[in-house]
């Protein structure tokens, strides 16, 4: 079983659904990230959070620790929207970052 | 200001050559992480540098793979006698500070072992 776990791994929805993704993990961490992942390869940090809730635009993120669980949503979607989302987590007392496998989402106009 | 940035781009190498990948991250980025993605598959973690703390090593794959970092600047990352399994996207990250910092990724070199 892998230490970080992404759901779904595949999405597609319509221009302005509400999207949401989850991670769960199974290891103490220190901090959780998410990230994006485009196309063309280049990836871009969206959050990082250790506790509560982290609002950015049309993006949310959260994060409960004692389920060891954290959502993205993506609100009012959008086809620019489309790419791989990552959930990646930073061990406690380690500093590097142990990633989940990403979901691939696809909004379609 | 300047990104993150990796050199080069692409590589196309026989197997049994020996590479090296560059990666200048953010000035003043204490840490330094390089990641490996191969095709379809999601991240892994090769090295991490924080100043001159020794680096954690422990997510290289074996022997043939080893790092280094100048002070808090430029690092490579050097694969000897490459195999076509090492075919993958390098990507370099650099943050202010270890863990609890965003990272600024670089835009990857592919390297494909032929």
């Amino acid at each position: 079983k892998n230490e970080v776990e992404q759901s779904p791994q595949n999405l597609t929805a319509q221009e302005g659904e509400f999207i949401t993704i989850n991670c769960s993990y199974s290891v103490g961490i220190s901090a959780l990230h998410w990230l994006q992942q485009h196309p063309g390869g280049g990836i871009v940090s969206l959050f990082m959070l250790s506790s509560g809730k982290k609002k950015h635009g049309r993006l949310i993120a959260t994060i409960n620790i004692q389920e060891k669980h954290s959502s993205l949503h993506i609100t009012a979607s959008h086809p620019r929207d489309s790419a791989v989302y990552i959930c990646a987590v930073a061990d406690q007392g380690a500093q590097k970052l142990v990633f989940g496998q990403g979901t691939r989402l696809t909004i379609n106009p | 200001g300047a990104g993150v940035s990796q050199s080069p781009s692409n590589k196309v190498t026989e197997k049994g050559k020996d590479v090296e990948l560059r990666c200048d991250p953010i000035s003043g980025h204490t840490a330094l992480y390089w990641y490996r993605q191969r095709l379809g598959q999601g991240l892994e973690f090769l090295i991490y540098f924080q100043g001159n703390s020794a680096p954690d090593k422990s997510g290289l794959p074996s022997d043939r793979f080893s790092a280094e970092r100048t002070g808090e600047s430029v690092s490579t990352l050097t694969i000897q006698r490459t195999q076509q399994e090492d075919s993958a996207v390098y990507l370099c990250a650099s943050s202010s500070r270890t863990g609890y910092n965003e990272q600024y990724f670089g835009p990857g070199t592919r390297l494909t072992v032929t």
